[in-house]
């Protein structure tokens, strides 16, 4: 069965970097044409997509935070990465990796989740 | 970019009873780019509808979805205690992809 989990620092400084890795279990990270993405959902408050990225390297971000924004892929270790920079209290949530379904698809939707890593901007 | 309008904010309702959540697009949506989701506290969010109608695996015959154009419902039939949590509809678009409405909690009356 297939399933994702999120890993990282819980605490990140104000101006400072968000990394997160998902890892990926009980299936293949490359052998679908599934892409793999992040959501985020603040304290008390709904969802986020951030961006997808398929095991090729193809990146879609949320325009809100494409600046500062890096998903990356490592297909040795079946992990997926999330690097936000200049990060601000704005940016304290439970972060998610998912998959959701690739463009050009005909329903569109996010199937298996992660369990969540709440990450902290303070300094 | 489309908003997704969820009403009520909160639904209190009884084991047994009928509830309908709603979730209103700001455009005219594709029904295949709707899906719904549950979230539990401290879980993740459970995809239960995608296709605006169709249930994704292991969702119980009770929890039914429908609509079409900027209307959308969920409907759960005849509620039981673990059906008593948040809900989200989903759409897609180009930019952003994957926006949320922004929840309905439906609480035990």
């Amino acid at each position: 069965q297939l399933q994702l989990r999120e890993s990282g620092p819980g605490l990140v400084k104000p101006s400072e970097t968000l990394s997160l890795t998902c890892t990926i279990s009980g299936g293949s990270f490359t052998s679908s044409s599934y892409y793999w993405g992040w959501i985020r959902q603040p304290p008390g408050k709904g969802l986020e997509w951030i961006g997808s990225i398929y095991y090729t390297g193809n990146t879609y971000y949320n325009p809100s935070l494409k600046s500062r924004l890096t998903i990356s892929v490592d297909k040795s270790m079946n992990q997926f990465s999330l690097k936000l920079s200049s990060v601000t209290a704005a940016d304290t949530a439970v972060y998610y990796c998912a998959r959701p379904s690739p463009p050009g698809s005909y329903y569109y939707y996010m199937d298996v989740w992660g369990r969540g890593t709440t990450v902290t901007v303070t300094s | 970019e489309i908003v997704l309008t969820q009403s009520p904010g909160t639904l209190s309702l009884s084991p047994g009873e009928r509830a309908t959540l709603s979730c209103r697009a700001s455009q005219t949506v594709p029904s295949s780019y709707v899906a719904w989701y549950q979230q539990k506290p401290g879980q993740a969010p459970r995809l239960l509808i995608y296709g605006a109608s169709i249930r994704a695996t292991g969702i119980p015959d009770r929890i039914s979805g429908s609509g079409s154009g900027t209307d959308f419902t969920l409907t759960i039939s005849r509620l039981e205690p673990e059906d008593f949590a948040v809900y989200y509809c989903q759409q897609y678009e180009s930019s952003p992809p994957y926006t949320f409405g922004q929840g309905t909690k439906l609480e035990i009356k």
